[in-house]
């Protein structure tokens, strides 16, 4: 039971290039969210989706798009990667309702050049 | 705003010893609270949640202990482990509504042999 897996762990980008940041998970979940990490900041939410078919901006969606492609996976795409977006990207799952815990992956450390 | 304060930033101190992390928040209305560990390069991991009603509740020698009417919590670890050393971030969930939870920046524990 892998849990919430995301692809790929470390990431060097020139700004002005795009990529995109996969995550899946094996849980079953419907939530999916994607947050960042910075230091001093802690975990800011960047978009969410409650259920497949739906996705919702978070407190810093700018320069990110996102998409639920099915039940288990949940893509964060960064079009023109800019200095500022330099951070460590966690991608996490949950049960529906605020009772159920976040099921976290090990993140997706970026530095934009 | 929902908010979520915690203290201290950071924290030292050596193994065997005792130590308690505070959270203050400001979400409303309150559904739960839950304390979460983060090792260095790993996603954060629920240790525990409290609900309205529960004053204490224990996992191993991890005490969380929540005080509704002044919005406040505390994590208590008893005989401190090198393994302890983490970030604990304090995450508090709103009911009704958005299930989106408020984080906190969260505390970082290091332990000295």
């Amino acid at each position: 039971n892998a849990g919430v897996t995301q692809t790929p762990k470390f990431q060097v980008l020139k700004t002005g290039q795009s990529m995109t940041l996969q995550c899946a998970q094996d849980m079953n979940h419907n939530s999916m969210y994607w947050y960042r990490q910075d230091p001093g900041m802690g975990l800011r939410l960047i978009y969410y989706s409650a259920s497949e078919g739906t996705t919702d901006k978070g407190e810093v969606p700018n320069g990110y798009n996102v998409s639920r492609l099915n039940k288990r996976e949940f893509s964060l795409r960064l079009e023109s990667a800019a200095p500022s977006q330099t951070s460590v990207y966690f991608c996490a799952s949950s049960e529906t309702g605020g009772y159920s815990p976040l099921h976290f992956g090990n993140g997706t450390r970026l530095t934009v050049t | 705003k929902n908010q979520v304060e915690q203290s201290p930033q950071s924290l030292i101190i050596l193994e065997g010893k005792n130590c308690t992390l505070q959270c203050n928040y400001t979400v409303s209305p309150f559904s739960n609270l839950r304390w979460y560990k983060q090792d260095t390069g790993r996603g954060p991991v629920s240790l525990t949640i409290m609900t309205f009603s529960e004053n204490t509740k224990s996992n191993g020698r991890y005490t969380a202990t929540l005080d509704a009417d002044t919005k406040q919590s505390s994590l208590h670890i008893t005989a401190s482990q090198l393994s302890d050393s983490a970030s604990y971030i304090c995450v508090v969930s709103a009911s009704g509504g958005s299930y989106i939870p408020t984080f906190g920046r969260g505390t970082s524990l290091i332990v000295h042999p």
